[in-house]
């Protein structure tokens, strides 16, 4: 079955660095990757996505790479702020529209100042 | 703009008890809609999704029911409520070329 994994650890790191979150998935062809940040007791909240054919998308700080051969995204921000802390997810989705994604867990990245 | 608006934000209610989740988006027309549902330490559940009025698919087969009685009205009903109920609900739609757009969750909490 399709399976999707996120680091389940929080990640602790210190501002200004360099945040990378991994997701790597399993019995899966996606179309399209997205990435989500969800504050505590809010809806997540759509930061990015990068399609099968791209290697890489970045947005301000935010940089995602998409490697299919690996089964991989990693996701990167840089010059992390403490506001940057919150829980990151990730969502795969089939082709043939934007119809259903497939969500993992979620890490939860702290930022400490 | 788009704004999806959804309530109550938080709702304890009796095990056996009905229940009844509303959800409408405003500033598009014609746009999927899903109920998601967030169990604590776990990854988001869909529940049904739309792609258009009186159009309903279901995910999961449980004890919780989906109707769209209008373009961007999306509800979420039980007749009654079970403990694993519990959990945080989450409506969202989807445009064309951008992800999910959620709302702002419903906390139930099935006591």
């Amino acid at each position: 079955s399709q399976k999707i994994e996120q680091n389940s650890e929080a990640l602790n790191i210190q501002e200004g660095k360099t945040a990378t979150l991994t997701c790597n998935y399993t019995n899966y062809s996606p179309a399209y990757l997205q990435w989500y940040r969800q504050d505590p007791g809010r809806g997540p909240v759509f930061l990015l996505l990068i399609r099968e054919n791209e290697k890489e998308k970045r947005k301000e700080r935010l940089k995602v790479t998409f490697d299919t051969t690996l089964k991989q995204s990693l996701f990167h921000i840089t010059a992390s702020q403490p506001a940057d802390s919150a829980t990151y997810l990730c969502a795969l989705g089939s082709s043939g529209g934007y119809q259903k994604v497939t969500f993992g867990t979620g890490t939860k990245l702290q930022v400490i100042p | 703009s788009q704004t999806i608006h959804q309530w109550p934000a938080t709702l304890v209610q009796p095990v056996g008890s009905p229940l009844s989740l509303e959800c409408t988006v405003e500033g598009t027309s014609n746009p999927n809609l899903y109920w998601y549902r967030q169990a604590a330490g776990r990854g988001l559940q869909l529940l049904f999704y739309s792609v258009g009025i009186g159009q309903i698919s279901s995910e999961v087969p449980q004890n919780l029911s989906a109707s769209r009685p209008q373009d961007r009205q999306f509800i979420l009903s039980s007749k009654k409520l079970l403990l694993s109920d519990s959990g945080f609900y989450l409506c969202a739609w989807t445009g064309q070329n951008y992800g999910y757009t959620f709302g702002s969750g419903t906390r139930l909490t099935v006591v």
